[in-house]
C-alpha cells in the first residue's frame, strides 16, 4: 500500500519568503509527526498531531513555524520569513496511535538561498 | 532533557565482518530504544526496538540488547554485507505522553566494501 507521501521533494526559496510543506500519511493512521534533519542539530522533533486533540508544538523552534492538520488526515508545515538556518530535510512519519512505530515520508529538501 | 549519543561515524568494514554501533542514552524513567536505518536514497526505517529492560530487538540479522544499568543500547551484526551500507539512527521515545516523540542520536554512516 502507499506509504507516507510528501511533497515538494525538493524545494529552494530566498530567505524571508513563506514556504509551505505538505504531508499525506498513511491512510487511517491517527498520529502524525514532523521532524527536521540538518547537519548542525541532526534530527529533531518538531510537532505532533493526535487524531482531534490539541497538537504537541513542543519542538518548534520559533513562531515562524507553524503546522495545521486538516480533516485528521493531510498536514501542512509552514515556515514564514525562512532565514538559512532553515535549510533542512523535513520529514513526516505517521503511525497507527500515538505509541505505535512510525512510518517515515522521503523528506523534503528545503534550501534557503 | 532526554539524549542520544551514538558512536560516531564514519565506519568502514568489510563483508563478513562483525559490526558494533555503540549507543548510551540519558532519560528520566523508562524510554523505549530504538534503532533506524536510512539507505542510500531511502527513507528512514524502523530497524528494531526494544520496550523495557533486558528486551532484545532483533531484525535482518542485527540485534540490540535495552540494558537499563549501562543505559545502552549497542546495535550488532555478526557477519555485515555490503547492502548493509546506510545511516544508522539510534532513538528513544520517553512514553510518557502517549505519543512516540523520537529523541535521536547523530546517526553512524556505515560502508561495507565487497
Amino acid at each position: 500500500g502507499a506509504g507516507v507521501s510528501q511533497s515538494p521533494s525538493n524545494k529552494v526559496t530566498e530567505k524571508g519568503k513563506d514556504v509551505e510543506l505538505r504531508c499525506d500519511p498513511i491512510s487511517g493512521h491517527t498520529a502524525l509527526y514532523w521532524y527536521r534533519q540538518s547537519l548542525g542539530q541532526g534530527l529533531e522533533f518538531l510537532i505532533y498531531f493526535q487524531g482531534n486533540s490539541a497538537p504537541d508544538k513542543s519542538g518548534l523552534p520559533s513562531d515562524r513555524f507553524s503546522a495545521e492538520r486538516t480533516g485528521g488526515s493531510v498536514s501542512t508545515l509552514t515556515i514564514q520569513r525562512t532565514q538559512q538556518e532553515d535549510s533542512a530535510v523535513y520529514l513526516c512519519a505517521s503511525s497507527p496511535q500515538g505509541d505505535q512505530p512510525q512510518h517515515f515520508g522521503d523528506g523534503t529538501r528545503l534550501s534557503i538561498l | 532533557g532526554n539524549s542520544v549519543t551514538q558512536m560516531e561515524g564514519p565506519v568502514t568494514l568489510s563483508e563478513e565482518a562483525f559490526l558494533t554501533i555503540n549507543c548510551t542514552y540519558t532519560a528520566t524513567g523508562y524510554p523505549s530504544l530504538f534503532w533506524y536505518v536510512q539507505y542510500p536514497g531511502e527513507g528512514l526505517q524502523l530497524l528494531l526496538k526494544a520496550t523495557k529492560a533486558d528486551d532484545k530487538g532483533s531484525n535482518k540479522g542485527f540485534e540490540a540488547t535495552y540494558r537499563k544499568e549501562t543505559t545502552s543500547f549497542h546495535l550488532e551484526k555478526g557477519s555485515v554485507q555490503v547492502s548493509d551500507s546506510a545511516v544508522y539512527f539510534c532513538a528513544l521515545s520517553d512514553n510518557m505522553s502517549g505519543a512516540q516523540k523520537l529523541v535521536f542520536g547523530q546517526g553512524t554512516r556505515l560502508t561495507i566494501n565487497p
